[in-house]
């Protein structure tokens, strides 16, 4: 495996359900990051992680509960979600936490609020 | 302050056409202005990234023209090919204290016609 990984690709869930993202990054990078895609609206960064340490917790609703067991690995709780959430789920790594830091996306994950 | 406007929505260039997509800020502390690729089922990717030190960068085919005054920023894609089909996203971000943060567009999904 190479570069960024996110699994499930797809994901279908009920507004009282609880799943989890997972995005694990093989280029030993130190900082990893979510951001959320919605058409027509530019990436919204969610959280930031830089060795293991949130860094950024942009505004998110707590029913996003995200979590960093290592520098490796982000996953992304999800509880009680409304189906405004529904979107494209990017996790991202980038060698530091630099403004220059050439992100690395994975292919995301389509979350599906019924 | 924080956005950055990206024109047009969507862009229809015959194959062996120039694209170009255009980009606007207003915070003059943006220093960095990264254009990132996305194909469809896939995560973005940068593409090429601009310093406001020089008004022009050219990788290949694909162009970075800046212009400091105006606060604008654009992508020009020349001899088109259908392979270049994608979403284009502009960015802009600040060295300046902490905020590593990137400010994307909109997007702009190219369709380049055979």
């Amino acid at each position: 495996e190479t570069g960024v990984t996110q699994t499930p690709r797809h994901l279908v869930m009920g507004m009282t359900n609880k799943k989890s993202l997972k995005c694990e990054q093989h280029l030993g990078h130190n900082a990893m990051y979510w951001y959320k895609q919605s058409a027509k609206k530019p990436l919204e960064l969610m959280f930031v992680y830089s060795l293991e340490e949130r860094v950024e917790n942009n505004s998110v609703p707590s029913r996003f509960s995200p979590e960093c067991p290592n520098s490796s690995h982000l996953f992304l709780h999800l509880h009680t979600l409304q189906p405004e959430d529904s979107a494209l789920y990017l996790c991202a790594s980038s060698q530091e936490m630099a403004y220059t830091g050439e992100l690395f996306f994975g292919e995301g994950s389509r979350l599906t609020v019924l | 302050q924080q956005q950055v406007k990206q024109s047009p929505q969507s862009l229809i260039v015959q194959k062996g056409g120039i694209s170009i997509i255009n980009c606007a800020y207003e915070n003059t502390a943006f220093d960095y202005f990264p254009w990132y690729q996305q194909f469809p089922g896939k995560g973005p990717a940068l593409l090429i990234a601009i310093r406001p030190d020089v008004s022009e960068k050219k990788e290949g085919r694909f162009t970075i023209s800046f212009n400091k005054s105006a606060k604008q920023f654009s992508l020009h894609i020349m001899d088109s090919q259908p392979g270049d089909s994608a979403t284009y996203f502009c960015a802009a971000s600040n060295s300046g204290g902490s905020n590593y943060k990137l400010t994307f567009g909109k997007g702009t999904l190219l369709t380049v016609n055979p």
